[in-house]
C-alpha cells in the first residue's frame, strides 16, 4: 500500500520557470492538501480539496494553483517560480470529516524545491 | 480552530518517559486534540487523538485534563528514534484542515 506519493522528490528551478508537483493517494480519500514548510517553521496550508473537481485556498495560496481532476490525484502548480517559493512541499489526504468523524490525515514524504 | 501553546524544546533521557505538554485553553466542545510528529523533515506522522477521555495506543498515551484546557502526550519509554518535532493541534471533528504551530522539538539523549 503506497499511501500518499509525491513526485518529484527534488527539483531545482530557475526564477520564472513553471512546474507541477503531483500527489497521488491510493486510499480512496475525499480530502487532499498541499502544505509548505520553510526551515525551522511549521507547515502552512497552501490549497486543499474536499472532493474531485473542488479546490479551496489555504493560508498561503498566492503564486500557486491546484487542480483535482481525479479523486486520487492533486496537482500543485507554480506558474512563475520565485526564490521565495523555495521550500519543502508536503501533500496529505484523509477521508471526509463532514460527518464529524475525526479521520487521520496522512502525509507524503515531501518534495524539495529550490528556486534559483 | 483553537490555538495551542507548546514549549519550543525538551530533552529526555533514553528509556525514560517523555511528557510533552500542550495548552489549549480556548478549545471548543467539538474540537479534538491531535498529536503528530515530524522526524527530520519527513512527512508528519499521526500519533494519537482524543476528545475528552485519556487515550492510549501502541505509540503513546494522551492525557487530557478534565476542563480540556491542556493535555500531555506521554511516550512511555523514549528511544533515540523518538527525537522529532511534536505538534499538538486542536481541530473540530467536522473541520477539513489541520493547522500546524511550531511544535516542541524533543531531543532524546543517551
Amino acid at each position: 500500500n503506497a499511501g500518499v506519493t509525491q513526485t518529484p522528490k527534488f527539483r531545482v528551478l530557475k526564477t520564472g520557470q513553471s512546474m507541477t508537483l503531483l500527489c497521488a493517494q491510493d486510499m480512496n480519500h475525499e480530502y487532499m492538501y498541499w502544505y509548505r514548510q520553510d526551515p525551522g517553521m511549521g507547515l502552512r496550508l497552501i490549497h486543499y480539496s474536499v472532493g474531485e473537481g473542488t479546490t479551496a485556498k489555504g493560508e498561503v495560496p498566492d503564486g500557486y494553483n491546484v487542480s483535482r481532476l481525479k479523486k486520487q490525484n492533486f496537482l500543485l502548480g507554480l506558474e512563475s517560480a520565485a526564490p521565495s517559493q523555495t521550500s519543502v512541499y508536503f501533500c496529505a489526504s484523509s477521508y471526509s470529516s463532514a460527518a464529524g468523524t475525526p479521520y487521520t490525515i496522512y502525509f507524503g514524504e515531501g518534495s524539495w524545491l529550490t528556486v534559483v | 480552530d483553537a490555538k495551542t501553546t507548546q514549549p519550543p524544546s525538551m530533552d529526555c533521557a533514553e528509556g525514560r518517559a517523555a511528557n510533552l505538554p500542550c495548552n489549549h485553553s480556548t478549545i471548543s466542545g467539538n474540537e479534538y486534540v491531535y498529536w503528530y510528529r515530524q522526524i527530520h523533515s519527513q512527512g508528519p506522522q499521526y500519533i494519537i487523538h482524543g476528545l475528552k477521555n485519556n487515550e492510549t495506543n501502541e505509540m503513546a498515551s494522551l492525557i487530557i485534563t478534565e476542563d480540556r484546557k491542556s493535555s500531555t502526550l506521554i511516550l512511555p519509554h523514549a528511544t533515540l528514534r523518538d527525537t522529532a518535532v511534536y505538534y499538538c493541534i486542536v481541530k473540530a471533528g467536522t473541520a477539513s484542515k489541520l493547522t500546524f504551530g511550531t511544535g516542541t522539538r524533543l531531543q532524546v539523549t543517551l
